[in-house]
């Protein structure tokens, strides 16, 4: 059975811009969570996703969004840039009937922005 | 915030030794689960601890859990190379959404 993937594994941008990183969920998990792990900080909480819709978000600013589709994949959506930006962001899979007592990992998109 | 504090922040041991890591927490909880995280790679599920049980194993893996304290530890035993890797220690806070992360603890095993 396949696990959580994300994409693109890697990704540069620039201040300002906007950037879309994907996840597809275990195969009949219907919550996606996403986490931050930025160097320092350790693993931020950003959202939590289930049955198409936002369930909870950590303490982000707006311009961190995304959404969930039909089948159950997310997008985490980031605009204007900045620097502090920089991190690897890991989407991660449960059946909502476990709540969050196991989530299982992708491998992370690595994002850097200059 | 952090709710989870893993200590020691690394730890470095030869092959064939035991680790063992400490994770504190702050909030009541439903549980607390171990991870590991290869090179700033996904984060690889170990085990899950229940706030109504004390100790669990699996493989070489024992999480002890103690919610006087509001502290939980991981034994590695009998290590190897490929044990070296970050490990995390997440609560399941009452209350809460979205597992909350410790910093880890940086485990190196030498050969």
């Amino acid at each position: 059975e396949a696990g959580v993937t994300q994409s693109p594994t890697h990704l540069i941008k620039t201040r300002g811009q906007q950037v879309t990183l994907r996840c597809s969920p275990i195969s009949g998990h219907t919550s996606v969570y996403w986490y931050q792990q930025a160097l320092g900080l350790g693993l931020q909480f950003l959202l939590w996703y289930d049955e198409g819709e936002e369930r909870n978000r950590g303490n982000f600013p707006p311009r961190f969004s995304g959404r969930q589709f039909p089948n159950y994949s997310s997008e985490l959506n980031v605009n204007a840039l900045e620097l502090e930006d920089s991190a690897l962001y890991l989407c991660a899979s449960s059946f909502a009937r476990e709540g969050q007592e196991t989530q299982y990992f992708g491998p992370g998109t690595r994002l850097l922005v200059l | 915030s952090q709710q989870g504090e893993e200590d020691p922040q690394a730890l470095s041991i030869q092959e064939g030794e035991n680790a063992t890591m400490n994770c504190s927490y702050k909030t009541s909880i439903n549980n607390l689960q171990w991870y590991r995280q290869n090179s700033g790679r996904g984060l690889v599920h170990l085990i899950l601890i229940r706030s109504n049980e004390r100790e669990k194993h699996s493989g070489r893996l024992r999480v002890t859990l103690d919610t006087s304290k509001k502290s939980s530890s991981l034994l590695i035993t009998a290590s190897r190379a490929a044990d070296t890797a970050s490990y995390f220690c997440a609560t399941d806070a009452l209350g809460a959404d979205g597992l909350t992360f410790g910093k880890g603890t940086h485990l190196i095993i030498q050969p």
